[in-house]
Formats: structure tokens, sequence, C-alpha cells
């Protein structure tokens, strides 16, 4: 079993509507968790982290942790044809010394 | 803006020479850094943890003496592919953590073709 696990897509969602984003994790000792947008040709870029149950805002962007079910989410709102991308979930173990474990990705489009 | 780059940002190499890609982290210290390479399509595949002043630590699978690794200095990884082949064809991307020891950031990677 992957310890990070995306649905790879593709997610079809028209421009100003809300694109969900999930992600689960097997492994309970994961910390720290995060969002990545990688476009095509090009490396991920960060846009969010989050430590802590609940939600955190920033911009347009929602990220969301539930340790208990295992599982984070990135929801993108009033969605861009300029937010068509890969979105990689990430966790660490904050005992393997900052090393990332990344899922697949899900890919994202948004339509206009 | 960028926090991380990497040189060159393309190469083209024949088959059998060796490539050296550089990593720096511009405006702080990065004791840890980390290679990836991703094919097409593909997700990306964490190669090695380069460790200043010390030995890089290779994922399962990953030749140490085909991708060497060193990091000089703080703010410097380098990894060398020797004897390229056409397999060796890849996107090669480092990242660093930045503002504590968990956000990393990535450099804009290296595309590498060997022909």
């Amino acid at each position: 079993q992957k310890e990070v696990e995306q649905n790879s897509g593709p997610l079809s969602v028209p421009e100003g509507a809300i694109a969900s984003l999930n992600c689960t994790y097997s492994d309970r000792v994961s910390q720290s968790f995060f969002w990545y947008r990688q476009y095509s040709g090009k490396s991920p870029e960060l846009i969010m982290s989050i430590y802590s149950n609940g939600d955190k805002e920033d911009g347009r962007f929602t990220a969301q942790l539930n340790k208990a079910s295992q599982y984070v989410s990135l929801l993108i709102r009033d969605s861009q044809p300029s937010d068509s991308a890969t979105y990689l979930c990430a966790a660490i173990n904050t005992g393997t010394a900052s090393k990332l474990t990344f899922g697949t990705g899900t890919r994202l489009q948004v339509t206009l | 803006g960028a926090v991380v780059s990497q040189h060159p940002s393309w190469v083209i190499c024949k088959s059998g020479t060796s490539v050296k890609i550089e990593c720096r982290s511009l405006d702080f210290q990065a004791t840890t850094m980390f290679w990836y390479r991703q094919f097409p399509k593909q997700s990306l595949m964490l190669m090695a943890t380069s460790n200043e002043g010390s030995k890089a630590t290779y994922e399962q699978g990953v030749e140490k003496d085909k991708f060497l690794i060193n990091h000089a200095s703080l703010t410097l990884s380098t990894l060398t592919v020797t004897s390229a082949h056409p397999e060796d064809s890849s996107f090669y991307i480092c990242s660093a953590p930045r503002q504590g020891p968990y956000e990393q950031y990535f450099g804009p990677g290296t595309r590498l073709t060997v022909t």
C-alpha cells in the first residue's frame, strides 16, 4: 500500500467553481502535510502547508487536515484556467530528516 | 522569488560523458538538500539526500557510483551523472528545506538529454 494516495484524475471543473482535491495517508507517524502545484514541464511549487487538525486558508486555497481519518484535502475556490496543473500531496514524518513522501498527484483541468 | 536555483536548466550530452548539475539555496543555509528525478508523466522519485559535510544517503536502487553527490557548502549541492546513457535522460530536480525543517522548496529543475 502506498503511503500517500491520491486520485490521479483528471479532475475537471468549470471556471469559477470549487475544486476539491483529496489525499489519504497510511503512516500515522506523519505529522506535517504539504500541497505542491506542478505545471507540465516545471518543478513543483509549494502552495500550502498544514500541521494541525482543521482548516488553513490562504487566498483562494484552503487546506484541511483530519489526522483521525488520515485525510488531507485542498480546496481551490473560484477556479481559474491557470490553476490547471498537477497537485501533489506530500507528508513528512518528522523523524525522517525532512524526507517528503509524495502522492502520485491529481491532474486538475479548469475548463472555460 | 526563487529560493533555490539550479544550473544548468537544460543540458544535452553524448553517451558516456559526465554531467554536473548544481543546486544552490539563495538566501538561506541548507545542511540537507534532496535530489529527485522525474520521467515524463510520472511522479517524482527521490534519488538521494545530500548532507553537508558528510556522505549522501541514497534511496534503494539508486547507484551511488553513477550519481555522485557532493554537498561542499551550506548553500551548494552538486549531482554528477557519470558515464551518462540515454536511459538517464530525465528531469532532475533538487529541493531544500527552509523556514523550519519541513517546508521544502524546489529548484526549477535540469532537463538532461543524453544522445
